[in-house]
């Protein structure tokens, strides 16, 4: 079956830094998704890739999707403590469902 | 923005009761979800609701889940008889068409189940 790998599980990083969160899959992704997820909320749906190559930004967020499509990254430029969660990748499994990484817990330091 | 509400936000139950979880996905949207995550694991799909039936659920989703859409808004969960391992947050979600068409979810229910 397909797994979702996420590095690193946690990352502390100070106000300003950048930082990158990889996302990688044992398969061919149809559909990348990411998602943010505060602590006992829902999830915040940020960005969605499906052609290998491809990259999308939203504000300081940017992700991308490798030309194999195995692979995607998301890197936060001059992170800010709102930029602090959970962050989720998914991808499709069957028909409709998805099915999701471990996370990757960010703390930004003010 | 339109966006997907579910209630109650937390639900206590003794182990055995039924509980019914409700959602009310995004108006023009035509497939629900439901998923959970147990405390500290992954988010998982249960079940995707399609033209007033279950288009595709996982092994999670036994004989003791079921869902319905009751009304023109409502989309419910109904666990039969809760167990300890039910506790969980779960969490419904809805999409457009087409395969491409992202999931938007809901903030969740804190299932307890005592």
């Amino acid at each position: 079956s397909q797994e979702l790998e996420q590095s690193p599980q946690s990352l502390i990083v100070q106000e300003g830094k950048n930082l990158t969160i990889n996302c990688t899959s044992s398969k061919t992704l149809y559909g990348l998704y990411w998602y943010k997820q505060k602590y006992g909320e829902g999830l915040i749906f940020l960005m969605m890739l499906q052609k290998g190559g491809e990259e999308k930004s939203h504000e300081k967020i940017t992700a991308k999707l490798d030309e194999k499509k195995q692979q995607s990254s998301l890197h936060i430029t001059a992170s800010q403590p709102s930029h602090a969660g959970i962050y989720l990748c998914g991808a499709r499994g069957g028909a409709n469902n998805l099915f999701f990484g471990t996370g990757t817990r960010l703390t930004v330091i003010p | 923005e339109p966006e997907v509400t579910q209630t109650p936000s937390h639900q206590v139950t003794q182990m055995g009761q039924e509980v019914i979880l409700r959602c009310v996905p995004i108006s023009n949207h035509l497939y629900f979800y439901w998923y959970r995550q147990i405390l500290g694991q992954k988010v998982e799909f249960l079940v995707s609701f399609y033209n007033n039936e279950i288009s595709e659920k996982s092994e999670i989703f036994d004989d003791q889940f079921s869902v319905e859409r009751p009304d023109g808004s409502n989309f419910t969960l109904k666990i039969r008889s809760t167990k300890l391992e039910d506790s969980a947050m779960y969490f419904c979600a809805s999409s457009g068409l087409g395969p491409g068409n992202t999931q938007y979810f809901g903030p969740g229910t804190r299932l307890t189940v005592l």
